[in-house]
């Protein structure tokens, strides 16, 4: 157990709706990472966030948003879905949000089915 | 851009055979290396990881030395067991612009 909570485990919805995934940090981390893996484009980072504020963008698209609120928790709106978005969202903590040093913790992912 | 490619699987092995999985990067600077591994129906759970040239990182058995000259960050282990069955990801990180980048992962099988 790495101590990253992420709800829902799973998730079914369909194209063009909005959804929201929650992840909890280990206790202490105030880093925050957002990961989507899929069979075609493998693991991609998608954003970070470090105490509430956002420090490095990866591929995320303009239909993506997330945030880190004041108790570090943090939320990944998926909206407009379309049936690619189907995928495995991974959240991961860190302490310092250095990720050339940090380990990363990673939550056990909330699967994502689109239809 | 910066990348990572990893040796294509699935890679299957007897009990106690040497395990080798090629990881090979591109990246200006000078990048940090990490293994993560991911268990069947889990999250990934860092392995080992080397933040400077020459520097060996090691954890479980498993070993990777990070060589500049050659661009490469290769796991390795020396016996494998039925329980290191999983997908291996190397990975990269830059401090500047904290950028993360996975390779596509190697599944490996130990059969006993």
């Amino acid at each position: 157990d790495s101590g990253v909570t992420q709800t829902p485990k799973h998730l079914i919805t369909a194209t063009g709706q909005r959804v929201t995934l929650r992840c909890s940090p280990r206790s202490g981390d105030l880093s925050v990472y957002w990961y989507q893996q899929s069979l075609d484009q493998g693991l991609q980072f998608l954003i970070q966030y470090y105490n509430g504020e956002e420090r490095a963008k990866g591929n995320i698209l303009e239909r993506f948003s997330a945030q880190q609120f004041p108790d570090l928790h943090s939320e990944l709106n998926l909206s407009s879905l379309e049936l690619g978005d189907s995928a495995l969202y991974f959240c991961a903590s860190s302490f310092s949000g250095d990720s050339s040093t940090d380990t990363q913790y990673f939550g056990p992912g909330t699967r994502l089915t689109v239809l | 851009g910066d990348s990572v490619t990893q040796m294509e699987g699935p890679v299957t092995l007897s009990e106690e055979a040497f395990l080798t999985i090629n990881c090979t990067y591109t990246a200006t600077g000078y990048p940090s290396l990490f293994w993560y591994v991911q268990y069947p129906g889990e999250g990934l759970q860092l392995l080992l990881k080397a933040t400077k040239a020459d520097d060996k990182g090691s954890n479980k058995g498993f070993e990777a030395t990070y060589r500049k000259e050659t661009t490469s960050f290769h796991l390795e282990k020396g016996s494998v067991q039925v329980s290191d069955s999983a997908v291996y990801f190397c990975a990269l990180a830059q401090y500047s612009g904290n950028q993360f980048y996975f390779g596509t992962g190697t599944s490996l099988t130990v059969i006993p």
